[in-house]
């Protein structure tokens, strides 16, 4: 089983400025089954990116995503306060089924 | 609109059932995998099981194997978790979410909650 490790744990930023979010992967797999999701407070998690790069429908391009092999980065260009959140990344595409990685949390000072 | 709904939530004790139901509309509902996620209070997502579109594929995680299957109604729309032999560990916030085939999943309920305590 692909263990997902995230970094950093928590990230505090001001609007404005750019986040970089860190997913690195036990083993190398294909950048075609790794996605993004974002889960405010409350609310159930969003996909964001899936195939290591390809924004889902609705999300704003300032959200990007980039890696290979084990490891994957999601940056946030211009953070925007309603960008505070939990970020996951996951891994899909093997047997028995998908694993997450703990999650980044993003606060906007 | 594509939209999830799950019910069936609530207080059990350990050792009880519970069956989670999850209403879906406005997308074809045979056509697409769909997959249970779980969330403990202030955890992380962990990945629960899924079924394939026309439900002759099912996968578990290790943790439930043996104590919670997944099921499908087509013809209703609904997808089904039965949760046998519950165990303290399994208390969290239970999502459906759809599965575009590959375990990315694209749209989620809001989730129900399962307590299980004496």
């Amino acid at each position: 089983e692909i263990v997902l490790t995230q970094s950093p744990a928590t990230l505090s930023l001001s609007p404005g400025e750019r986040a970089t979010l860190s997913c690195r992967a036990s083993q190398a797999f294909s950048s075609s089954y790794l996605a993004w999701y974002q889960q405010k407070p409350g609310q159930a998690p969003r996909l964001l990116i899936f195939g290591a790069s390809r924004r889902a429908s609705g999300i704003p391009d300032r959200f990007s995503g980039s890696g290979s092999g084990a490891d994957f980065t999601l940056t946030i260009s211009r953070l925007e306060p309603e960008d505070s959140a939990v970020y996951y990344c996951q891994q899909y595409g093997s047997s028995p089924g998908v694993t997450f990685g703990p999650g980044t949390r993003v606060d906007i000072k | 609109q594509v939209k999830l709904v799950e019910s069936g939530g609530g207080l059990v004790r350990p050792g009880g059932s519970l069956r989670l139901s999850c209403a879906a509309s406005g997308f074809t509902f045979s056509d697409y995998y769909m997959d249970w996620i779980r969330q403990a209070p202030g955890k992380g997502l962990e990945w629960v099981s899924y079924v394939t579109g026309d439900g002759g594929t099912r996968n578990y995680a290790d943790s439930v194997k043996g104590r919670f299957t997944i099921s499908r109604d087509n013809a209703n729309n609904s997808l089904y978790l039965q949760m046998d032999s519950l165990r303290g560990e399994d208390t969290a916030v239970y999502y459906c979410a759809r599965d575009l085939g590959q375990g990315q999943l694209d749209i989620w309920g809001q989730g129900t909650m399962v307590t299980v305590s004496s």
